[in-house]
This record gives structure tokens, sequence and C-alpha cells, in this order.
């Protein structure tokens, strides 16, 4: 299995700019879990989907962010527009599992490294 | 105050040693205990998890919970080189439907050869 694929790794933008990260969840999974991690602040849940349902946003920081996922295999993370402060590394894991078993593990991508000049 | 508190060090010592990790915790309905591991530029892996209070042993690890003091901790035998990492400890509630894991900041560790 590919694991957990996040597009691109890198991404460098000014100010203002739209920015679309992607990532993919490996196969079977039914959960799929946007993170931002910075230094000062750790790892931070955005939001999470299940089924493609969002479930859970209120770690979004404000309307500038918008995610969606509109099939099983496919999700974005829209900043819009970015600011010098929303740079951090953006996660995606995935996991399968009835909803609410404690145990469900989530399987993390690469990140996607972003810098907002 | 944060849910969940991490020294994040950074903690160096000597390869061999034994290396305590702890975090705090402030929410009584956290149930699930978890701690990931994680490489530089890599994204976080699950390394062990633990349900409520105890000890669990996986090799060279273990983590133990003390939900009356709201405090859990991982402890790393005959530490290796390789062992070099950041480590997070995540928690989550009980709560049918609910996913959601709080992480603590983390705590960097280099192994010393």
């Amino acid at each position: 299995d590919a694991g957990v694929i996040q597009s691109p790794r890198h991404e460098v933008t000014e100010m203002g700019q739209e920015v679309t990260l992607r990532c993919k969840p490996i196969s079977g999974h039914n959960s799929l879990f946007w993170y931002r991690q910075t230094m000062m602040r750790g790892l931070e849940l955005l939001i999470y989907f299940n089924n493609n349902v969002p479930i859970d946003d209120s770690g979004m920081p404000e309307d500038r962010f918008s995610a969606k996922m509109p099939n099983a295999s496919f999700s974005t993370l829209k900043i819009q527009p970015s600011e010098p402060r929303d740079s951090a590394v953006y996660f995606c894991a995935s996991s399968f599992g009835p909803r609410g078993r404690g145990t469900d593990t989530q399987y993390f991508g690469p990140g996607t490294r972003l810098t907002v000049l | 105050q944060k849910e969940v508190e991490q020294d994040p060090g950074p903690l160096s010592v000597p390869e061999g040693a034994i290396v305590s990790l702890n975090c705090t915790y402030s929410n009584s309905a956290f149930q699930y205990f978890m701690w990931y591991r994680q490489y530089s530029r890599k994204g976080p892996e699950l390394l062990m998890y633990t349900y409520s209070s105890g000890n669990k042993e996986d090799g060279r690890f273990t983590a133990q919970v003390d939900k009356s003091s709201k405090y859990i901790s991982l402890f790393i035998r005959d530490s290796q080189p390789s062992d070099s990492a950041t480590y997070l400890c995540a928690m989550r509630v009980s709560n049918f439907g609910n996913e959601k894991l709080t992480f603590g900041t983390g705590t960097r560790l280099t192994i010393i050869p």
C-alpha cells in the first residue's frame, strides 16, 4: 500500500494567494483528518470527515479555510486568501473502523510544508 | 491552559539509557491514550496506545497511564540511536462517533551513540 499521499510536498506562495492542498487516503479507509503542525502550537486537528461527511470542523481557524471530500479517495484543504501566519506543516491522516472505536489507528501522510511570504 | 501539556525538551541521553517521556492533561473525559513517534520531516506514526489506567509493554517500550493524577508516561529501555525522534502523546474521549485526537506539542529526543 502506498500509504496516505499528499501533494504538493512543499508550497511557497505570497500573501493573498489561494493555496490548495491535496490528500489521497489509504484505500478502504473511511475517516480522513486534516492537521496543522507548528512549533508553537504543536499538532492541531482542523477538520475530519467520516464516510466523506464533515464531522468536526471546530478546529478550522476561520472562514479563509475550507475543506472538501468529494469522494472516498480524495480531499482538499483550501486557504483563500493566505496569510504569513498560515505557514506550517499540514498533515492528512486516514483511519478505518466503526465510528467511536477508540483504538482506530490514524495513518499520517508525509505532510505539506507551506510557507506564505 | 492547554488540555494536554508536554515538555518540549530537547532531551539528550546516551545510548542504552532508560528514557522517560511524560504528559499531563486536564480533561478527565479522556479514555484512550496514545504515543506517536515522528521522525524529522515525516508524519507521525502510532507507537503505542492504552485504554484507561495501567501499564502496557511492547518490546523496549512501556506506556503507563495514571488517571487519578492525569499523567501518562512512555518509557524506552536500552535506548538506541534509531529512537531519536519527536514523541507526541495523544488522547481522545470515548464518546461514540468522536474520533478527535488531542496532541501534546511533542518532546524531541536524541540518543547519543
